[in-house]
This record gives C-alpha cells, structure tokens and sequence, in this order.
C-alpha cells in the first residue's frame, strides 16, 4: 500500500517558470519530508527537506511547503532552469533516525530551453 | 562530504546465478539501506540495516538477503538470480543524528 504518493508521472514547465510538484501521504505520523532529484543512470541526490512543525523551507530556488491537515506537500522550483530536467521524488519518515524512508513512484520534470 | 561506493555501476548477470552487490560508506554511519527502482515504482526497500550484524526486512525482501559484516560494507545477495530482479540497485546510509538518506551511484543489474 503506497503511503506517499505522486499522482503526476511527468511535468513540462517552460524556462523561467516555475515549477510545482505534488507530494500526497496517507500516515499522519511522518514527520519528517524530503526531495530527491535523481538524473539517469545516478542516484539520488538530497535537495530540500521539511520538518512537520513548518509549513514552509526555501533554498535558493527551491520551497517546499507542507499542508499537514491535508497531507499534502509540494516543491517549488522558481525559476525553473534547464539543469533542473530530472526524476523528483518525495520521501517521507517517522519516529528515529533508522526508521525507514517511504519514497513516492517520483515526477519526471522537463524544463524546456 | 559523505561517499557512498557500490562496487559495480553496471552488471549483466544469467538466470540462477548468484550476484553480490556491494557497498561502502565512509562517514561511520550506523543506518544503512538497499533499494531497487524500476519505473513507475519509484524507490522500494528490500532491507535495511541498523548496527553490524543486524539487519531488517523491508517491503521487498524476496529472493534476496544482505550481510554486514562491518559497520561500513553492506552487501546484498541474489541468491538465484531472476529476469525479474533487473533493475536499478541503490544503496543508500544515514547516521543517527543525520536525517537523510545519502545514497550511491546505483548499479544497473541486467538478468539474462
């Protein structure tokens, strides 16, 4: 049963635009949310992450924003950048360090030149 | 900057044989995991670990086992290999003060 999930298998955004990605979760007890962004043929690599007593985390170009009474987060990429082409996932745990990670089936953005 | 090794980026491997899959990690991290990612499926966990020698199942464990002999190495086993094992393996660790998952290069094993 999938506890996280990404219901958008793709997303094309132009450049200079933003990018939003959605993240939905079905346990009330994560606590703890992250982004992975993932090119081919690499692993994946840490980008943001959000702790449930926020609702909002900025990077750079990069926010997450957590919505707990809907369980619901999203990732917004602005503006978004060539470079910024590649597989997101959203990753969700609880409890300590050593729990598992729940992953989503991941978006596959596309940010066209 | 933490470094996750696996051995090998790319494996073709035939039907029954036997496929270890290794890895390193070089921050002294006591939490570390083995993933495979096909697509459509995103991430799924086969089996963790959270001290040497000790070792948890997890969403995915069948037809695989996993050895950790130090704290550093995690290794994981296809006992008899399946066209249905191809897939991407990642490897990833976590510390116990350290939130996230820093995971390896992947090894794109291919079962013939």
């Amino acid at each position: 049963d999938q506890q996280v999930k990404q219901n958008s298998p793709s997303l094309s955004v132009q450049e200079g635009r933003i990018s939003i990605l959605n993240c939905d979760y079905t346990n009330s007890m994560f606590d703890y949310f992250l982004w992975y962004k993932k090119y081919p043929a690499e692993g994946p690599t840490f980008l943001i992450s959000i702790s449930s007593i926020k609702d909002k985390n900025e990077d750079g170009r990069f926010t997450v924003f957590l919505n707990k009474s809907a369980k619901h987060l999203s990732l917004h990429i602005v503006p978004s950048q060539p470079g910024d082409s590649a597989v997101y996932f959203c990753a969700a745990s609880s409890g300590d360090a050593g729990n598992q990670f729940y992953f989503g089936t991941g978006t596959s953005l596309t940010v066209i030149p | 900057d933490v470094k996750v090794t696996q051995s090998s980026r790319y494996l073709v491997k035939r039907t029954g044989e036997k496929v270890f899959l290794e890895c390193v990690q070089d921050m002294d991290h006591e939490n570390m995991f083995w993933y495979r990612q096909d697509p459509g499926l995103g991430l799924r966990l086969i089996y963790f670990s959270y001290d040497v020698k000790m070792k948890e199942k997890g969403d995915i464990p069948e037809g695989y086992s996993v050895s950790r002999e130090k704290k550093e190495r995690f290794s994981l086993i296809l006992e008899s290999a399946s066209t249905n094992q191809t897939s991407m393996y990642l490897c990833a660790s976590r510390g116990v003060l350290n939130e996230k998952l820093f995971f390896g290069s992947g090894t794109q094993l291919s079962v013939l």
